[in-house]
């Protein structure tokens, strides 16, 4: 079974530019979860979906980023304009409808933004 | 609001020795615990979880951890640390209900020596 995928690894950006992360999570996960650790600190939680939809979206730092999954399946979030604060590790994380709570995490994205 | 403190950023112990991770937790209703480890260029890997059912969890590659209500604590331990022990370990706790989002310490990096 495949595990969880993200792409690209690293991205290394300008300020002001735009990156779009990619999320594949295990395939018949209806949950898929996004986190981030910026550097030195701990993960924090982004936001939630069940199916395609939002389910919690608490943890968006702001209107910059925006999440979506298409179709239930792979989910991308796309960050616009990037702001140097924005740097840090993205993790992607999926689980299962009967234990939402074993969260699967992916390796992560590495964005710097200079 | 729920919150978690790992005691240590960085511990190092000799091949061997008895591995003891800190975490203590803050939460208003019953929570899930979890200990996940990431091992370098990897992402996170599930080592054991407390979702209200036996205070001690075992888990995997010889880690347990101890539920401890009256002191808030969920300490990870292993009786004997070996060399590819060595990676960063990430205390989480989560709500029961319906939101399944985890919040995270700041990580403990376990060096083993020889």
């Amino acid at each position: 079974e495949a595990g969880v995928t993200q792409f690209p690894s690293h991205s290394v950006i300008e300020k002001g530019q735009t990156v779009t992360l990619r999320c594949d999570p295990i395939s018949g996960h209806d949950n898929l979860y996004w986190y981030r650790r910026v550097m030195g600190k701990e993960i924090k939680f982004l936001l939630h979906f069940v199916k395609e939809s939002k389910q919690d979206e608490s943890g968006m730092p702001n209107n910059r980023f925006l999440a979506e999954r298409t179709g239930g399946t792979y989910s991308t979030l796309k960050v616009q304009p990037a702001e140097l604060e924005d740097s840090g590790v993205y993790f992607c994380a999926s689980s299962p409808s009967a234990d939402r709570y074993e969260q699967y995490f992916g390796p992560g994205t590495r964005l710097t933004v200079t | 609001a729920q919150s978690v403190t790992q005691l240590g950023s960085h511990v190092s112990v000799s091949e061997g020795a008895l591995v003891l991770l800190r975490c203590n937790y803050s939460s208003s209703v019953p929570p899930y615990l979890f200990w996940y480890v990431q091992y370098p260029n990897q992402g996170l890997q599930l080592l054991l979880k407390y979702t209200s059912a036996a205070t001690l969890v075992k888990g995997i590659n010889g880690f347990e951890a101890e539920f401890k209500k009256s002191e808030t604590s969920f300490h990870l331990t292993k009786p004997s640390a070996h060399m590819s022990d060595a990676a960063e370990y990430f205390c989480a706790v989560s709500y029961t209900g319906t939101a399944s989002k985890l919040t995270f310490g700041t990580g403990t990096r376990l060096q083993v020596t020889l």
